[in-house]
């Protein structure tokens, strides 16, 4: 069973760069599929923020994208975030997935989340 | 990039059936067969329920079933019960520089 775990400090500091680790279990990056970010301000809906393939190709919601930067490491079998710049509007549930489907970004494992807020 | 459009909210009896709708354009439903579903409980990561407009993942009932019609997409729950009680999400591929878009989501309560 594939499995991922998200890690990081809960608290990021205004203007800080907030940074998440997922690991995965189950499955070899490696192997292939996308692996994403997706975060869920409180009580607001989903907002994809990125997506890399195992091969370190990135893909980024343009939204964010002067702000992210995602990093795959195969020989730690776990996929990073780095939020530049973060304001109290960066506050959400973030997690990691597993990206599957025709078009890769159909997510099929999660991570049980974890809540990051923005403060001082 | 707006999000896709969904009903706030839909409610249903048990044993009926209900359908919730995901409205786009031909820049991304419309326009791809990359349609995915995501049932979410309270505090709870989504799960995915239906993915490429019509698939199930292994795993879940075929009492959801996904379609498409122009550039709305449609996620249909038969024989409610009790446990769907959920938030559900669509989601899309898009062409534009977005790449995935998710809908503002679907508040289902089973009367």
């Amino acid at each position: 069973q594939v499995q991922l775990q998200e890690s990081g400090p809960g608290l990021v500091k205004p203007s800080e760069t907030l940074s998440l680790t997922c690991a995965v279990s189950g499955y070899s990056i490696s192997s292939g599929y996308y692996w994403g970010w997706i975060r869920q301000p409180p009580e607001k809906g989903l907002e994809w923020i990125g997506s890399i393939y195992h091969t370190g190709t990135t893909y980024y919601n343009p939204s964010l994208k002067s702000r992210v930067t995602l990093s795959v490491d195969t020989s730690k079998n776990q996929f990073s975030l780095k939020l530049s710049s973060v304001t109290a509007a960066d506050t959400a549930v973030y997690y990691c997935a597993r990206g599957v489907g025709s078009s890769g970004y159909s997510f099929d494992f999660w991570g049980q989340g974890t809540l990051v807020t923005v403060s001082s | 990039q707006s999000a896709l459009t969904q009903p706030a909210s839909v409610s249903g009896s048990p044993g009926q059936s209900i359908t919730i709708s995901c409205t786009g354009t031909s820049s991304d439903v419309g326009g791809y067969n990359y349609v995915s579903w995501y049932q979410q409980h309270p505090g709870k990561a989504p799960k995915l329920m239906i993915y490429d407009v019509y698939n199930r993942p292994s795993g879940v009932s075929n009492r959801f079933s996904g379609s498409k019609s122009g550039n709305t997409a449609s996620l249909t729950i038969s024989g409610l019960q009790a446990e769907d009680e959920a938030d559900y999400y669509c989601s899309s591929y898009t062409s534009s520089s977005a790449l995935e878009l998710f809908g503002g989501g679907t508040k289902l309560t089973v009367l």
